[in-house]
This record gives C-alpha cells, structure tokens and sequence, in this order.
C-alpha cells in the first residue's frame, strides 16, 4: 500500500512568495496532521485534521499560515507571503482515528528553504 | 515547556550489543507512548509503542518499558544491528482520544561494527 504522499519534495523559493505544500494521506485514513521541524523546536504539531474538519490549530504560528482539507485524501498546508524563517522540513502524517490506540504514518517530508 | 525530553543527543553502541535510549515526560495525563526512527531525508518510521497501562511491550528485537512514577520511558534494542543507525524520537499522546502528539528532541543512534 502506499503510504503518505507529500510534495514538492524540495521547494526553493524568495521571501514574499506563496507556497504551497500538499499532502496525500494513506487511504482509509481520517485523521492528518502537519508538523514542522527545525534545529531549534524540533518536531511540532502544526494543525490536525478529523474527517477533514480542522480540530487543533494552535500550533499554527501565524496568519501567514493556513491549511485546508477539501477530501478525505487531499491537504494542503500554505504559506503567505514567505519569510526565511519558515525555512524547515514539513512533514504531513496521518492516522486511523478509532477508540483503540493507532501510529501516525508520516510522509516523507517537503524541505522549505525561503531566500 | 519541553513536556517530553530526550537528554542525550547522541549514543554509540558496538553491534551486537544491547542500544537503550530515554526519555523523561512531565505530564502526567500522558496516556499513550510511541517510539519513532528517521533515517535522513525520510519521515519518522513508527516502531513500537506502549499504553500507560502496561510497563512492558515488546516486538522482536524491540521493547519499549515504561515507568510511570518516574515519568520515563525507554528503548532497548537487542542486538543492535548497523541498520539501526538513525534518529530516534520518542513521542507522548495526551488524554485518551486526542491525536495531538508531543515528540522528544531525538537521539541519534550509531551502531558501530
């Protein structure tokens, strides 16, 4: 089966610029989640989604940032206008939310670099 | 607030033999706990976990032990193998339902042959 789906792999691009990061959950999963990590905070929580309903975005570190679900097997996490210190490694997971306890399965992960 | 903690960045161990890495928490409503590894430029690969029901689960060369009234869990790898080499991060879930999971810093792992 395949797994989470992100791209782009590797985006570069100026400060002030829209960007776009996207995620394919693992079918059959309806919960995802965007984490970002850096040297400095590590790996954090950015947003997560439950059947494509935003329940937790105070990770979000600002209105630069928005994410959406449109379906059950499509996200996107995005940034406007950019600025160098969104410079990190975005990851997207998702899991199988149910009573019993179940992983997030990560993609692979977008790296950021903002000029 | 750090709420989980993995105060080494860094361990070697000689192959062959047993790897344990740890990890300290703060919050007590922690429920659930998982350990992650990342091999570079891949997402965290989910490795085993553990209920705060159990002090013990164990899977092939892996077994993850929990001690809730120190608040500290760990990972023992036996033996290590050179394929082990990689970050591993440890992860807390809060209250029973909620998603949102808390990591650890990581520590890298190197197993040397």
């Amino acid at each position: 089966d395949a797994g989470v789906i992100q791209s782009p792999r590797h985006e570069v691009t100026e400060m002030g610029q829209e960007v776009t990061l996207r995620c394919k959950p693992i079918s059959g999963h309806n919960s995802l989640f965007w984490y970002r990590q850096t040297m400095m905070r590590g790996l954090e929580l950015l947003i997560y989604f439950n059947n494509n309903v935003p329940i937790d975005d105070s990770g979000m570190p600002e209105d630069r940032f928005s994410a959406k679900m449109p379906n059950a097997s499509f996200s996107t996490l995005k940034i406007q206008p950019s600025e160098p210190r969104d410079s990190a490694v975005y990851f997207c997971a998702s899991s199988w939310d149910s009573s019993r306890n179940q992983p997030q399965h990560f993609g692979d992960g977008t790296r950021l670099s903002i000029l | 607030d750090q709420q989980v903690k993995q105060n080494s960045p860094s361990l070697s161990v000689q192959e062959g033999r047993i790897s344990i890495l740890n990890c300290d928490y703060t919050n007590s409503m922690f429920d659930y706990f998982l350990w992650y590894k990342k091999y570079p430029a891949e997402g965290p690969t989910f490795l085993i976990s553990i209920s705060s029901i159990k002090d013990k689960n164990e899977d092939g060369r892996f077994t993850v032990f929990l001690n809730k009234s120190a608040k500290h869990l760990s990972l023992h790898i036996v033996p290590s193998q050179p394929g082990d080499s990689a970050v591993y991060f440890c992860a807390a879930r809060g209250i029973q339902g909620a998603q949102k999971l808390v990591f650890g810093q990581g520590t890298r792992l190197t197993i040397n042959p």
